[in-house]
């Protein structure tokens, strides 16, 4: 079974500090993995999605990296802001049954201003 | 564009009711999936669906029913409701994955349920 860790739980920066947000999981065999941002009381908004061929992915002023064979993936979130705090969750989809995403908990990011 | 809508928002049963949620989704998505949320645990998988008339059982499936009757509405059902079911619910959609083009899941906002 796919177990997927994020670490820390939560993180609290000031306002322009650049931060790295932790995913890690336990089988390799991903198809793909996708960064989603939750916000108090909302559902989950899609960030980034990097396929199994990939190396990184980018879309403003976050990024997003993929090491397969480490069982790692990194956010960067450059020049933070007090909008950017939220809870942020990974999800890695299996290539044996592409219907089964495997959830983190998540880390909470606090942005102070 | 509404993209994925799920009703009701909040609820409050008490153990031994029954209640169906409805996820409706409006962007032709083949799959959808019925996720719950629960502190420090993330999502997990409950029923999912390939296709209209279609389901198959997630991760934590046992307490709940669904169905697919029409290719944009999945339905989540419980039977008799319990305190181990309180949680949020999130319901997802999306294409059929190729290979090719790859790609993500679209969620609504969530149910809150609360059992006592």
């Amino acid at each position: 079974k796919q177990e997927v860790t994020q670490i820390p739980a939560a993180l609290s920066v000031p306002e322009g500090e650049n931060l790295v947000l932790n995913c890690s999981f336990t089988d390799s065999a991903i198809y793909n993995l996708q960064w989603f941002r939750q916000d108090p009381g909302k559902g989950l908004t899609s960030l980034l999605l990097i396929q199994s061929s990939q190396r990184e992915q980018t879309s403003g002023r976050l990024n997003a990296s993929l090491d397969k064979s480490s069982g790692r993936s990194t956010l960067y979130i450059a020049a933070s802001q007090p909008g950017d705090s939220a809870t942020y969750l990974c999800a890695a989809r299996k290539q044996d049954n592409f219907n089964k995403f495997y959830f983190g908990s998540g880390t909470k990011l606090n942005v102070k201003p | 564009n509404a993209g994925v809508t799920q009703t009701p928002k909040f609820r409050v049963l008490k153990t031994g009711q029954s209640m169906t949620l409805l996820c409706a989704q409006d962007m032709n998505h083949e799959y959808m999936y019925w996720y719950r949320q629960d502190p420090g645990m993330g999502l997990r998988l409950i029923h999912y669906s390939v296709g209209e008339g279609t389901t198959a059982k997630g991760e934590v499936p046992d307490g709940y029913n669904v169905s697919r009757l029409k290719k944009q509405n999945f339905l989540l059902g419980l039977e008799s409701a319990a305190p181990s079911q309180t949680s949020v619910y999130f319901c997802a959609s999306s294409r059929p994955h190729d290979r090719v083009a790859n790609y993500g899941y679209t969620f609504g906002s969530g149910t809150r349920l609360t059992v006592v």
